[in-house]
């Protein structure tokens, strides 16, 4: 089947402690992202590959590092994770990077610092 | 200004029924325009995207304005399994990398 799978589902974690959300596409996507989404504030991204070693920061990029060694794989990393750091992660893949390619995502990491 | 800004809702309506919703963006160089569904705790789904002529999927229609920069969603004979948070999407340069969502719309459809 055709899917974006990301894990953990949930996470609960303290002030500090170095986490990697992972994200695994197999369809082969050029194009992957991720996104936190906050009540309010709609989703937002934070980074973003147009494929293989190329990465770029989104809108909120700060406290998060991302990379992509492989065409499937695009983890997202909190090496120093605070409370504003909670909130629902979404990872996302698209065929290509052009205009009218839709995003497929996953299904969530609910994320929650204390 | 918000980029992108939608009427948050809640909108109840009842079974059968029409219900439109509208979405205003600020780039006037925006380039594509779609509109996704995420149910409650869910990941957001493509609905449709939105042509400058105005497209119909089923009992969905969705249309674009550039002049006053706003794109419609339009649901008629509404059913229960509609409600859900419709999620207005602007891509500002022509790439999936610049992708901007709105806030969200929720439709409750009741009995």
């Amino acid at each position: 089947e055709a899917q974006v799978t990301q894990n953990p589902r949930y996470l609960i974690t303290v002030t500090g402690k170095k986490l990697t959300v992972t994200c695994s596409q197999n369809m082969n996507h050029e194009y992957m992202s991720w996104y936190r989404q906050d009540p309010g504030l709609g989703l937002r991204q934070i980074y973003y590959s147009m494929n293989v070693e190329v990465t770029d920061k989104g809108d909120v990029p700060e406290g998060y590092k991302v990379s992509r060694k492989e065409k499937r794989n695009f983890p997202l990393i909190l090496e120093s994770p605070s409370p504003n750091q909670t909130s629902l992660y979404f990872c996302a893949s698209s065929l290509w990077t052009g205009k009218n390619s839709p995003l497929h995502f996953g299904n969530g990491t609910r994320l929650t610092v204390t | 200004r918000k980029e992108v800004e939608q009427d948050p809702g809640p909108f109840n309506v009842p079974e059968g029924a029409t219900v439109a919703f509208n979405c205003t963006y600020s780039n006037s160089a925006s380039q594509s325009f779609f509109w996704y569904r995420q149910d409650c705790r869910k990941e957001p789904k493509l609905l449709m995207s939105v042509y400058s002529s105005g497209n119909e999927d089923g009992r969905f229609t969705a249309q674009l304005n550039r002049a006053s920069q706003y794109i419609s969603l339009l649901i008629r004979d509404s059913k229960l399994s509609d409600s859900a948070t419709y999620l207005c999407v602007v891509n500002k340069n022509g790439t999936a990398s610049k992708l901007t969502f709105g806030t969200g719309t929720r439709l409750q459809v009741t009995l």
